[in-house]
């Protein structure tokens, strides 16, 4: 079953432009992880955040959590062409460590 | 290099026909997933496994089985029951059993029914 959902769909923005991406989840997590797929390959880990934690950065991302909302926002600065990817949040949930993934973000950075 | 490795990237079947994906990693991982990814569509557990010889169907088993027979592999065979198995199929490991943290991908396998 999906839980988080991603916001927006898809997102076209301007090189060097920031961009940000929203997820929001139904119940409580035990943590909140961001991935990248570029087209047609695997994911690649981005970022994880867990449920005590606010913000986390790692280099050009910021990630935040709000875990009263059930919401995070990834955030990327000075975005490159080669940003262009689809994003994907997944959570965890306290009781089980299976990842519950959602739709995506569309993310296209025109150079 | 650590990885993991999937194969075939493209594979076409006809309907009626059993067919097999290989995954293999080197990263000495106990747990493996295999995924489901519909266009437009997040991913969707099929199957995984935490530990050698044994595992646990997912949210879309129906039509596929798989083995654990070696640590290091987990195939997938999307069998001819799968009533719409045209998708792109993700394998992945994660360090440990009850791990909460990030997942490894191989790079993918196509799977197109003529």
């Amino acid at each position: 079953s999906q839980q988080g959902e991603e916001d927006p769909q898809a997102l076209s923005i301007q090189e060097g432009e920031n961009a940000t991406m929203n997820c929001s989840y139904k119940t409580s997590i035990n943590n909140l992880q961001w991935y990248r797929q570029n087209s047609g390959r695997g994911l690649v880990h981005l970022i994880l955040i867990r449920s005590n934690e606010r913000e986390k950065h790692s280099g050009r991302l910021r990630v935040t959590l709000d875990t009263s909302k059930k919401s995070s926002s990834l955030l990327i600065t000075a975005s490159r062409a080669a940003d262009t990817a689809s994003y994907f949040c997944a959570t965890v949930k306290d009781s089980n460590y299976q990842l519950i993934w959602g739709a995506g973000t569309k993310l296209i950075i025109k150079p | 290099d650590g990885g993991i490795t999937q194969s075939p990237k493209y594979l076409f079947r006809k309907e009626g026909q059993n067919v097999t994906l290989s995954c293999e990693q080197n990263l000495n991982h106990d747990a493996m997933y295999w995924y489901r990814q519909d266009p437009g569509q997040g991913l969707r557990l099929i199957y995984y496994s935490q530990i050698v010889n044994d595992f646990q169907k997912g949210d879309i088993a129906e039509g596929y089985s798989v083995s654990r027979e070696k640590k290091e592999s987990f195939p997938l065979t999307v069998t001819s029951a799968q009533k719409n198995p045209t998708a792109f199929y993700l394998c992945a490991s994660s360090p440990a059993q009850g791990n909460t943290g990030e997942l490894f991908f191989g790079e993918g396998s196509r799977l197109t029914v003529l």
